[in-house]
């Protein structure tokens, strides 16, 4: 069965500095990767996803992921972080041939000034 | 944004009554999922639809029950409300471009939070 594995419930960085958020997953055939943001009272937005092809994903607002299947990784970055990127994300993977998608537990950034 | 809303945004109800959370979409979407959030555990799927009156069960969906019986309306029922279904329920939508080929995104409501006194 998948399943997804985000390393850190939190994780805070300063205002410019790197942003990094850990993904593994865990599926027996090639999957379809998605990193959702949630800012406070809202609804889950997209942010990238991983089909086929390129193994370096762009998303929205400066965030990209890498698929590395060796590592059954798929880790979420951003060079320099905002305030404005203070949400909880969710990395999710959905396998070939199911319409459904698997989250994981989410890990809340916080952005220090 | 995909035009997806909920109703109610917020209720309090007590435990025993029953209750009804309405999913509404524009698009035309195929799909339509109810998804659960609490802290520490994410998104859990609750049911899904993937047509008209077809629908089926997820993760975590003893205590509720589904109804979809327009394209653009799903319902999600608590017969009897219990203190553990206080959360925030989700709505999600998705289009499928090919069938059973996966990797389709979904797009999200705004979210009803609901307390079970």
């Amino acid at each position: 069965a998948q399943s997804v594995t985000q390393l850190g419930s939190h994780v805070s960085v300063s205002e410019g500095a790197l942003v990094l958020l850990r993904c593994n997953y865990s599926s027996s055939v090639p999957p379809y990767l998605f990193w959702y943001v949630q800012y406070p009272n809202q609804g889950l937005q997209l942010l990238l996803k991983y089909t086929t092809g390129a193994t370096l994903v762009k998303g929205i607002n400066g965030f990209e992921a890498e698929f590395k299947k060796s590592e059954t990784s798929f880790h979420l970055t951003k060079p320099s972080a905002h305030m404005s990127d203070a949400a909880e994300y969710f990395c999710a993977v959905s396998d070939a041939g199911d319409d459904k998608i698997i989250f994981g537990k989410g890990t809340r950034l916080h952005i220090l000034p | 944004d995909a035009g997806i809303t909920q109703s109610p945004r917020h209720k309090v109800t007590e435990t025993g009554t029953p209750v009804t959370l309405r999913c509404h979409q524009t698009e035309n979407h195929r799909y339509m999922y109810w998804y659960r959030q609490d802290p520490g555990h994410g998104l859990r799927l609750i049911h899904y639809s993937y047509g008209v009156k077809d629908t089926d069960k997820g993760e975590v969906s003893d205590g509720y029950s589904v109804s979809r019986s327009k394209t653009e309306d799903f319902l999600l029922t608590l017969e009897s409300a219990t203190s553990s279904q206080t959360s925030v329920y989700f709505c999600a939508i998705s289009e499928v471009a090919d069938l059973g080929a996966g990797g389709n995104e979904q797009f999200f409501g705004p979210g009803t939070r609901l307390t079970v006194l």
